[in-house]
């Protein structure tokens, strides 16, 4: 079954605490591997794009990463304003551009 | 910059009563999508269309239908509104075939009593 799995649920971190959130899938012909972020009670917004494995994006603190199997979105000294929910999705398989998604890891930034 | 609008960011309504929300885009873009997000459960699609007059089923499309007469604008309708309707309803949409990202809209709180 194709599937888009996010880990942690949430995780809580210091100000200045580096971590990475993970995305594995399983879908056969992957076309594009997305992150976005998401502040409550707002639509999604996109950060990254991934095509193949080996490639990697960045923008400010954040660094998405791909393998053949998972992601990474890599968070380097994280602030507060960081702080939101971090949802990947898959676009696979054929000719239509509908995307799977994950159901997300919270992360929240203590100062 | 680039925009979705979807026209209410919350709504109430009655169980049994027609809804209808709305989506227009301003990117010319080709594909549009209907999604609900719920806690624990993601985002779900409902509809999606490639082009004007045409529509496609999505993973949940019970109860739900969907218009899209314009490129711009693409509506949701619940024909009879009920209680597990309430959710965060997100518009989307994309350019073309290629592997684009979507740009969303702010979304939707709709409360069904």
């Amino acid at each position: 079954e194709d599937q888009v799995t996010q880990s942690p649920e949430a995780l809580r971190l210091q100000e200045g605490e580096s971590s990475s959130l993970n995305c594995s899938y399983t879908v056969s012909g992957l076309r594009g591997l997305f992150w976005y972020r998401q502040d409550p009670g707002k639509g999604p917004e996109f950060l990254f794009t991934l095509y193949s494995a080996g490639e990697e994006k960045e923008k400010e603190r954040l660094k998405a990463t791909l393998t053949k199997k998972e992601s990474f979105l890599h968070i380097t000294a994280p602030k507060p304003e960081d702080s939101a929910t971090y949802l990947c999705a898959v676009r696979y398989g054929g000719a239509t551009n509908k995307l799977i998604f994950g159901t997300g890891t919270l992360l929240a930034v203590q100062p | 910059d680039v925009k979705v609008t979807q026209s209410s960011r919350y709504l109430v309504k009655r169980t049994g009563e027609k809804v209808f929300l709305e989506c227009v885009q301003d990117m010319d873009h080709e594909n549009m999508f209907w999604y609900r997000q719920d806690p624990g459960l993601g985002l779900r699609l409902i509809y999606f269309s490639y082009d004007v007059k045409m529509k496609e089923k999505g993973d949940i499309p019970e109860g739900y239908s969907v218009s899209r007469e314009k490129k711009e604008r693409f509506s949701l309708i619940l024909e009879s509104a009920s209680t597990n309707q309430t959710s965060m309803y997100l518009c989307a949409s994309s350019a073309g075939q290629g592997s684009y990202g979507y740009t969303f809209g702010s979304g939707t709180r709709l409360t069904v009593v």
